[in-house]
């Protein structure tokens, strides 16, 4: 069953810790992505990445990091330096820039809530 | 990065067609159109894409005029589970520059 999973679904972290949330897909995509979303308003870029080690900012880069050590696998780390982390977080996959359209595939989402 | 402007919110009711109409004045040659519908709390999903005049395919049809400055996506006899926000985006299908979602149309079907 192909599609891109995101763990966890839900997720609660105190003020000052760092959270690392998973994205993997095995559609064999080479570019991923990570949107931030809050409430009522469209997705906003944090980073992208078009190919294995290789990875760009987004609109909203600052307190965020990732990594991009395998294909299949794009974690995206909050760090305590993300003001207001609190949102949903969404990961996506598209093929590689020779091959076609660039639509994305997302995944369900991560609900990051900071207490 | 051409940036796109849609209605915030429309109301239909079920059984008719409805028709989302995006401006992007600024499109570039080489961008395409592309259309994603998301529920709550689900990642958005793909609908339709286009490059000028008017694609379809089983779920909606696209209009696109031929100065490209707008377009319009089309739901036919849409149902209830079709109330969902929809967001156009316009980029470079070849360098996939396609990353400004807006903050969208709100579609609520009514009964």
């Amino acid at each position: 069953d192909g599609g891109i999973t995101q763990s966890p679904k839900y997720l609660f972290r105190k003020e000052g810790q760092n959270v690392t949330l998973s994205c993997e897909q095995n559609l064999n995509h080479d570019a991923m992505y990570w949107y931030r979303q809050d409430p009522g308003q469209g997705l906003r870029l944090i980073y992208y990445s078009q190919i294995v080690n290789d990875f760009q900012k987004g609109d909203i880069a600052e307190g965020y990091s990732v990594s991009r050590e395998k294909k299949e696998s794009f974690p995206l780390t909050v760090t305590s330096a993300q003001k207001n982390p609190t949102a949903f977080y969404l990961c996506a996959s598209s093929i590689g820039r020779e091959r076609g359209s660039r639509t994305q595939y997302f995944g369900p989402g991560t609900r990051l809530t900071v207490l | 990065l051409a940036k796109t402007t849609q209605p915030i919110s429309m109301d239909s009711y079920e059984g008719q067609e409805v028709n989302i109409t995006c401006s992007h004045n600024n499109i570039a040659t080489n961008d395409y159109i592309t259309w994603y519908q998301q529920f709550p709390s689900q990642g958005p999903r793909f609908i339709i894409q286009g490059y000028k005049t008017k694609v379809t395919n089983e779920v909606a049809s696209l209009f696109i005029p031929a100065d490209r400055k707008s377009s319009t996506l089309s739901l036919p006899r849409v149902s209830l589970s079709d109330t969902a926000v929809y967001y156009c985006l316009v980029g470079d299908a070849r360098t996939g520059n396609q990353f400004y979602f807006g903050t969208g149309t709100s579609l609520t079907v009514i009964p």
